[in-house]
């Protein structure tokens, strides 16, 4: 079956412009969760989506970053005013129901700030 | 801080099985061994996990010591596309947030020709 997907697969912004990153997870699948990666790092949790409760919304790291999830299915991901610390790799994945799951992974956005 | 160690790299051989190892000493009973895999530019990609008993799936074995303290995921017949930096993560199930799902440096696993 289809699996998570997202889009763009990469973007370039300049400093200060907003961006929006897509994720659609596997349909079915009722958590979901975005985390970047930095150049040969590990992921860092950004933020976790789980039916309709109330996200967790710990890991994001400034008041630039916000997500949503519209219709318990698709969520975007947007930065704001990006800086270029935020050059990484964004990925998104869902699982059946919760974290007590296996998480299954996209591809990613690759976003590079110039 | 990531609760497993792993060897930065290791190589295998086209064709013979690789052998990965984990060790998590201070895993709690409620914890169980993850892994994942990340091929270079793509997203991590789940391999298998497990509690204490073995498990095997299309993919790999995962061997648990008794004492649940290491583990070895086992890919029977190591592949070129199986070169990737491997991740063992330690998960406990009661907590409910996506937090403690950590990933540290991993094993980068060169299959040669």
């Amino acid at each position: 079956g289809a699996g998570v997907s997202q889009s763009p697969s990469n973007k370039v912004t300049e400093k200060g412009k907003d961006v929006e990153l897509r994720c659609d997870p596997i349909s079915g699948h009722t958590a979901l969760y975005w985390y970047r990666q930095s150049l040969g790092q590990g992921l860092e949790f950004l933020i976790y989506f789980q039916g309709n409760s109330a996200p967790d919304k710990s890991g994001l790291p400034s008041d630039r970053f916000s997500a949503e999830r519209t219709g318990g299915s698709v969520s975007t991901l947007t930065i704001q005013r990006t800086q270029q610390e935020d050059s990484a790799v964004y990925l998104c994945a869902s699982s059946l129901r919760s974290v007590q799951e296996t998480q299954y992974f996209g591809p990613g956005t690759r976003l590079l700030v110039l | 801080d990531a609760k497993t160690t792993q060897p930065t790299s290791m190589d295998c051989a086209e064709g013979r099985a690789a052998n990965l190892p984990c060790n998590h000493s201070t895993i709690s009973g409620n914890e169980y061994v993850y892994w994942y895999r990340q091929i270079h530019s793509q997203g991590p990609q789940y391999i298998i996990h497990g509690l204490k008993n073995n498990e095997t799936n299309e993919m790999a074995s995962l061997i648990i010591t008794e004492d649940r303290k290491s583990s070895t995921l086992i890919l029977p017949h190591a592949t070129l596309r199986d070169t990737a930096v491997y991740y063992c993560i330690v998960r406990s199930l009661r907590d409910n947030y996506g937090q403690n799902f950590v990933f540290g440096p991993g094993t980068r696993l060169s299959v040669l020709p």
